[in-house]
C-alpha cells in the first residue's frame, strides 16, 4: 500500500512569491492534515479536513495561506505571498477516521520550503 | 493548557543502554498519548501509543509508562541500538481535538 505522497520535496523561493504544496493521502483515509514543522520543533497543525470539509483551520494564517481538498482526496496548500518566517517543513498526514483518539496518523515525507 | 512539554532536548546513549524520554501535559481532557519516531528527511511515524486507563504499555524494546495523577508519561527504549538514532516526539490528543506534539528529543545511540 502506498503511503502519503507529497510534492515537491524541496522548494526554494524568493520572499513575496507564491508557492503551492500537493498531497495525496492514503487511499480510503477520510481525514487529512497539514502540519508545519519548524526546525527543532514538533509538527503544528495548520488545517484538518474531514472528507472535503475543513473542520479545524484555527491555526492557518488566513491572510496568506489557503488550502483546498477537492473531491475529498488530494489536497493543496498555498502560500501567497511567502515570508521569510514561512521557511519550514510542511507535512501532510492522513488517517482513517476523525482526529484525536485512536486514529493513527500517517505522515508523508514533507516539503522543505526555504524562503530567501 | 494545550502544551506538551518534552525533555531532554537531546540524548546520547551507549549501545545496549536504556533511553528515557519524558513528557508532561496540562489538559486533563487528553485521552490518547502516542509517540512518534522521525528520521532525517522523513515524516514522523507512530511508534507506540497509550490510553490513560493503563499505566504501562510494552511493544518489543519500547515501553510507555503513564502517570495519570502526575500528568506525565515517558518512553523507555531498552537495549538501545544505533538504528534507534532519530528524533522522538510525544503527543497528546482527545476525540475531536487536534494532536499536540512535544518539541522532540534527538536521540543518538553510540556504537
Amino acid at each position: 500500500e502506498a503511503g502519503v505522497v507529497q510534492s515537491p520535496r524541496y522548494k526554494i523561493i524568493e520572499k513575496k512569491q507564491p508557492v503551492a504544496f500537493w498531497c495525496n493521502p492514503i487511499s480510503g483515509h477520510n481525514t487529512l492534515y497539514w502540519y508545519r514543522q519548524n526546525l527543532g520543533q514538533g509538527p503544528e497543525l495548520l488545517i484538518r479536513y474531514e472528507n472535503e470539509e475543513a473542520v479545524d483551520d484555527s491555526q492557518l494564517p488566513k491572510d496568506r495561506f489557503s488550502a483546498e481538498r477537492l473531491k475529498g482526496v488530494d489536497s493543496t496548500l498555498k502560500i501567497q505571498p511567502a515570508e521569510l518566517g514561512d521557511s519550514a517543513v510542511y507535512l501532510c498526514a492522513s488517517s482513517l477516521g476523525s482526529s484525536g483518539s485512536y486514529n493513527e496518523q500517517f505522515f508523508g515525507p514533507g516539503t522543505r520550503l526555504t524562503v530567501l | 493548557q494545550q502544551q506538551v512539554k518534552q525533555s531532554p532536548q537531546s540524548l546520547i546513549v551507549q549501545k545496549g543502554g536504556i533511553s528515557i524520554i519524558n513528557c508532561a501535559y496540562e489538559n486533563t481532557a487528553f485521552d490518547y498519548f502516542p509517540w512518534y519516531q522521525q528520521f532525517p528527511g522523513k515524516g514522523p511515524a507512530l511508534l507506540i501509543a497509550i490510553r490513560p486507563d493503563v499505566s504501562e504499555k510494552k511493544e518489543g524494546r519500547f515501553t510507555i509508562s503513564f502517570n495519570k495523577s502526575a500528568k506525565q508519561f515517558s518512553l523507555h527504549i531498552m537495549d538501545s541500538q544505533p538504528g534507534d538514532s532519530a528524533t522522538y516526539f510525544c503527543a497528546a490528543s482527545s476525540t475531536g481535538f487536534k494532536t499536540i506534539f512535544g518539541a522532540g528529543t534527538r536521540l543518538f545511540v553510540k556504537a
